[in-house]
Parts: C-alpha cells; structure tokens; sequence
C-alpha cells in the first residue's frame, strides 16, 4: 500500500537554486495538497488541486509553483530558493472534504 | 477566510491525567472538522473527524471530541493519557462547498511524562 509518496526526503539547496519536490498518491484522489510545517506554526496551505488540470492558491504560495497534469502526480517547483524556504514540506490527498487527508511521509529542506 | 485556532502550544501532563485541547474555528458556514497526531519523526495521521450527525465523535486510541456549533469549537478530550501520547495533535477544519481547502491549526505539543 503506497498511499501517498514524496521524494526526496532530505535535501539541501543553495541560495537561487531551483528544485521540484515529487508527491505521487495511487488512490485516486481528485484532491491534494502542499503544506510546509515550520515549528509553532502548524502546516501552511502552499497550493492545492482539485482535480487533474485545476490547482489553486493557499495561504503561502509566494516562491512557489505547481502542475497537476495527472490525477496522480502533484510536484511541487522552487524556482529560486531562499532560505525563508527552509522547512518541511508534506503533500496530502484525500477524496472529499469530509474524508481523511492522506499524508507523505515529508521532505525536509535546508537552503544555505 | 477561514481560520483555525489551537489555544494551547504547549501542554505537559503525567501519566493517567486527563487531556483536554481547545480548538475554534471562524467560519459559520457547514464545516468538516478533524483531528490529526503527528508523533516524533513521522507523518499525520488522522485521530478522528466529525462532518455530519452525533457532535461526540470517537477516534482511535481512545480519542474522543465534541464538536459544539454555537461555540464554534472541536475540543479533543482523553480520560487518561499513556506515555505514548507524547506528540503534536493538530485541529483541521474544510468547508462543504468551500473548495475543500483543508485548513490547520497552529497545533498543540503534548509532552506525557511517567
């Protein structure tokens, strides 16, 4: 049972450095998401998708871009890493509003 | 927009105490309104969910939260915590209709000491 896979797990980028966070979900799921969680602060809504072709804003989507080709994939683009960008990044998929968000196991990012 | 606020960051108990953490939101629209755990080193995961019927909702590991509309809270009860639950609990809240963003709270850092 995969559920919902991120890679990579660990990464350290450089200042201006680009570099796409992968989240793959095999359930079908027509929602998903991208949180960052810094501590004390929960888990910031970057963008999510409600479907193949449709994605949307959330709280922090500033440095940030998305595609959603696929009812599968969702990567996540860093396009020019800051260290403001330093944090943990989980993508999430669930069917519905009402049903339980499925989580990756995480990617912690370090920009020096 | 809607919003939702864990008024305790921080919460210490002993072994057997009993656990109480507030959660409020701030949309008056229909709500879906979860709790999720997050021990040490791993992802979230889902404690339990209340959308529609009873307002005393019961989760795995003997979780159980009452969802009190006139309050606009979801507070997470357990009568006697185990060391085990060491962990940061999370209140989320999505809105029927609303584009299903799926909105968490800032989160609540249990520490269970023996």
């Amino acid at each position: 049972n995969a559920g919902v896979t991120q890679t990579p797990k660990f990464r350290i980028l450089k200042i201006g450095q680009s570099m796409t966070l992968q989240c793959a979900q095999d359930m079908n799921h027509n929602y998903m998401y991208w949180y960052r969680q810094d501590p004390g602060m929960g888990l910031k809504l970057i963008y999510y998708s409600v479907g193949a072709g449709i994605t949307d804003k959330g709280e922090v989507p500033n440095g940030y871009n998305v595609s959603r080709s696929t009812t599968e994939d969702f990567p996540l683009r860093l396009e020019l890493a800051a260290p403001s960008q330093t944090s943990v990044y989980f993508c999430a998929s669930n069917d519905s509003p009402s049903t339980e968000a499925f989580f990756g196991q995480g990617t912690r990012l370090t920009v020096v | 927009a809607q919003s939702v606020s864990q008024h305790n960051h921080h919460v210490i108990l002993s072994e057997a105490a009993s656990l109480e953490l507030g959660c409020n939101y701030s949309y008056g629209g229909t709500v879906n309104l979860f709790w999720y755990v997050q021990y040490p080193g791993q992802h979230l995961q889902l404690l339990l969910k209340y959308f529609s019927g009873d307002p005393l909702v019961k989760g795995i590991k003997g979780f159980e939260a009452e969802f009190i509309k006139s309050k606009f809270s979801f507070n997470l009860r357990k009568p006697s915590v185990q060391w085990s639950d060491t962990a940061e609990y999370f209140c989320a809240v999505t809105l029927t209709g609303g584009g299903n963003k799926l909105t968490f709270g800032t989160g609540t850092q249990l520490k269970v000491e023996l």
